[in-house]
């Protein structure tokens, strides 16, 4: 695709509730990236792709958080039990390769999660 | 510990005026250093990379610096646009592994 789409752009739920966000990242991109990003704040890394497998997760912030690319290409995160603390902007990006040499991360427009 | 702070918070400027938002980090060892902007509602846009070695890089209006010595950077953005106002993130990666530090950012909105 031209760029990173994210689906839903707004999704409201209720505590307690399963929730689950998309990413289609570039096409030919092997790397993909979550973050979660509150008002005012820059975003805050959550998981990052090299193909199907998740090589880092360490900015999950607990076990409710998981996320998947089954074919290394599409992305979801799931989200379980949400808590009010979870609502934020879910953003995702995908580059070529990986962030820590000058490769540039496109982003998604983002999936507002607002959890009542 | 790794960080990456970026003055001032907000600036508000009248178009066709410059400005320069500035970054220091503490991010050790230093791989490269990068500056996004994030309009309103969207995802951050990148604008410059630079390297250890590079101490200045353009884009158009924008134009970063980087001093690895004082481990500071700025932005310079040139003959402001109404089209400028944004977010603009500073973002530090370290070379032992890829995952970025981001600074809050500075709101810069600029007035007619």
């Amino acid at each position: 695709g031209a760029g990173v789409s994210q689906t839903p752009s707004n999704k409201v739920t209720e505590k307690g509730k399963y929730v689950e966000l998309r990413c289609d990242p570039i096409s030919g991109h092997t790397a993909l990236y979550w973050y979660r990003q509150s008002l005012g704040q820059g975003p805050e890394f959550l998981i990052y792709f090299q193909g199907t497998g998740a090589a880092d997760d360490s900015g999950l912030p607990n076990d409710r958080f998981f996320a998947v690319r089954p074919e290394g290409s599409v992305s979801t995160l799931k989200i379980q039990r949400t808590e009010r603390g979870d609502s934020a902007v879910y953003l995702c990006a995908s580059s070529l390769f990986l962030a820590g040499s000058t490769d540039t991360q496109y982003f998604g427009p983002g999936t507002r999660l607002t959890v009542l | 510990k790794n960080q990456v702070e970026q003055s001032p918070q907000s600036l508000i400027i009248l178009e066709g005026k410059n400005c320069t938002l500035q970054c220091n980090y503490t991010v050790s060892p230093f791989s490269n250093l990068r500056w996004y902007k994030q309009d309103t509602g969207r995802g951050p846009v990148s604008l410059t990379i630079m390297t250890f070695s590079e101490n200045t890089k353009s884009n158009g209006r924008y134009t970063a610096t980087l001093d690895a010595d004082t481990k500071q950077s700025s932005l310079h953005i040139t003959a402001s646009q109404l089209s400028d106002s944004a977010s603009y993130i500073c973002v530090v990666s370290a070379r032992s592994n890829y995952q970025l530090i981001w600074g809050a950012g500075t709101k810069l909105i600029i007035k007619p």
